[in-house]
């Protein structure tokens, strides 16, 4: 089955400041990658996805980045703010719409 | 954050009780989930269901079980069997797929479950 691996696991930036996650896969036949950010408490919201019909997709200051040949994707958060600290999820899907998560990156943004 | 809701927030178990989590959702999606989320650990799969009267095993199904008998309504029930069950439950929803097509999973508001 679908293994995803997610690095870091912590990450600290100066609010202003980039932040990158980054995940591998390993089933080639996944075909849809999300992100989800999750609050403390709250429930795990999409923010973006991407199909491996395209390398890149951006939403304001949020993008997600693909790259099937080396089964990795990246999430790019730019201009960072105090409201994006949260913990962030990427997943991939196997077959029967289920998803594998990876573990999660905590993301502290420092103002 | 209607849509999918689940019941209760917080819930106390003694060791050796079974407990039963409610998830219902009014999307008229066809597809629901239960997932467990620990500390440090992405969310697993539990047990899933394409259709009413269906379900199907996930990644650690054992000590958990569920019904399918509402289109609206997925509950789960932890067993005694279930080792280590103080964890955050989360229920999802989407419409059914088939193959390795895709629709987005909408959470509910999960229930945190703790052994005493």
């Amino acid at each position: 089955g679908e293994n995803v691996e997610q690095h870091p696991s912590t990450l600290s930036v100066q609010e202003g400041d980039s932040a990158v996650i980054k995940c591998t896969y390993s089933d080639s036949a996944s075909n849809y990658f999300p992100w989800y950010k999750q609050e403390l408490g709250k429930r795990p919201q999409l923010i973006i996805d991407i199909r491996s019909n395209v390398g890149e997709k951006k939403d304001q200051r949020i993008a997600v980045t693909l790259n099937k040949t080396a089964k990795h994707f990246s999430l790019h958060i730019t201009e960072t703010q105090p409201e994006d600290s949260a913990v962030y999820f990427c997943a991939a899907n196997e077959y029967g719409n289920k998803l594998v998560f990876g573990a999660g990156t905590i993301l502290r943004v420092k103002s | 954050d209607g849509g999918i809701t689940q019941s209760p927030k917080y819930l106390f178990r003694k060791e050796g009780q079974n407990v039963t989590l409610s998830c219902e959702q009014n999307l008229n999606h066809d597809a629901m989930y239960w997932y467990r989320q620990d500390p440090g650990q992405g969310l697993r799969l539990i047990y899933y269901s394409q259709i009413v009267n269906d379900f199907q095993k996930g990644d650690i199904a054992e000590g958990y079980s569920v019904s399918r008998e509402k289109k609206e309504s997925f509950p789960l029930t932890v067993t005694s069997a279930q080792k280590n069950p103080t964890a955050f439950y989360l229920c999802a929803s989407s419409l059914r797929t088939s193959g390795r097509a895709y629709n987005e999973q909408f959470f509910g508001p999960g229930t945190r479950l703790t052994v005493l």
